[in-house]
């Protein structure tokens, strides 16, 4: 069965560093998406990217977040100096519209970032 | 911005018994999604509803949505070990113009004891 992949699973930086999260989505979906989870916080939405580009972000993505879709395969979370407070998991998901009942968004295991 | 709901955050119980949560909102919802998570894994689809008074089931789980598409809940009967988890759930396209983002609800932890 299709599967949303991500890496690293877990990455540890320092504050200040570069960071990127990689995804590689279902092959056939075409709406893409962040998301991040805070330890002991609900999941909140990052960024919505179809079509080549971002559609929507929220107000947690400032100018230190970025997402590229390079080669038609991968999709990239960049958070570009990163903060003690980025520390969280990171979901990716993908999603195909009518492919599935109730527009399934289909997510990846999460990468766990800390920053020290 | 919806803002959704969940009761209660947590929820310890022994495996047999039936246990309810709950999602609020002070807006209509368009659809809701619940979902489940595992420790270390993305949360996996479960069930949407979309009509008012609407009820789905799904083995020992039954999802209900309010006549007036404001609350769900997600019943489970005859708890076991293996429900335990972070239900979640979630609206789609909760506001916003990109379609399928999803708004989530701070979840409820589940643990069901042997």
């Amino acid at each position: 069965e299709p599967e949303v992949t991500q890496t690293p699973s877990h990455q540890v930086t320092q504050m200040g560093q570069e960071v990127i999260l990689r995804c590689v989505p279902i092959s056939n979906h075409l709406y893409f998406y962040w998301y991040r989870q805070i330890l002991g916080q609900k999941v909140e939405f990052l960024v919505s990217f179809y079509n080549n580009e971002i559609s929507e972000k929220s107000e947690i993505f400032d100018d230190q977040f970025s997402v590229e879709r390079p080669d038609g395969s991968n999709f990239t979370l960049k958070i570009r100096s990163t903060k003690l407070e980025d520390s969280a998991m990171y979901f990716c998901a993908s999603i195909r519209p009518g492919l599935t009942p109730g527009n399934e968004q289909f997510f990846g295991p999460g990468t766990r970032l800390t920053v020290l | 911005t919806q803002l959704l709901e969940q009761s209660p955050q947590f929820l310890s119980i022994q495996e047999g018994e039936n246990l309810t949560v709950y999602c609020n909102s002070s807006s209509v919802f368009s659809s809701l999604q619940w979902y489940r998570q595992e420790p270390g894994e993305g949360p996996v689809l479960l069930v949407t509803v979309v009509t008012g008074g609407e009820v789905k089931k799904l083995k020992r789980l039954t999802f209900q949505f309010g006549d007036a598409r404001k609350d769900s809940s997600l019943h489970i009967t005859a708890a076991q070990t293996g429900d335990t988890g972070l239900y979640l759930c979630a609206e789609p396209n909760a506001g916003g113009t990109s379609y399928g983002k999803l708004t989530f609800g701070q979840g409820t932890i589940l643990t069901v004891h042997p």
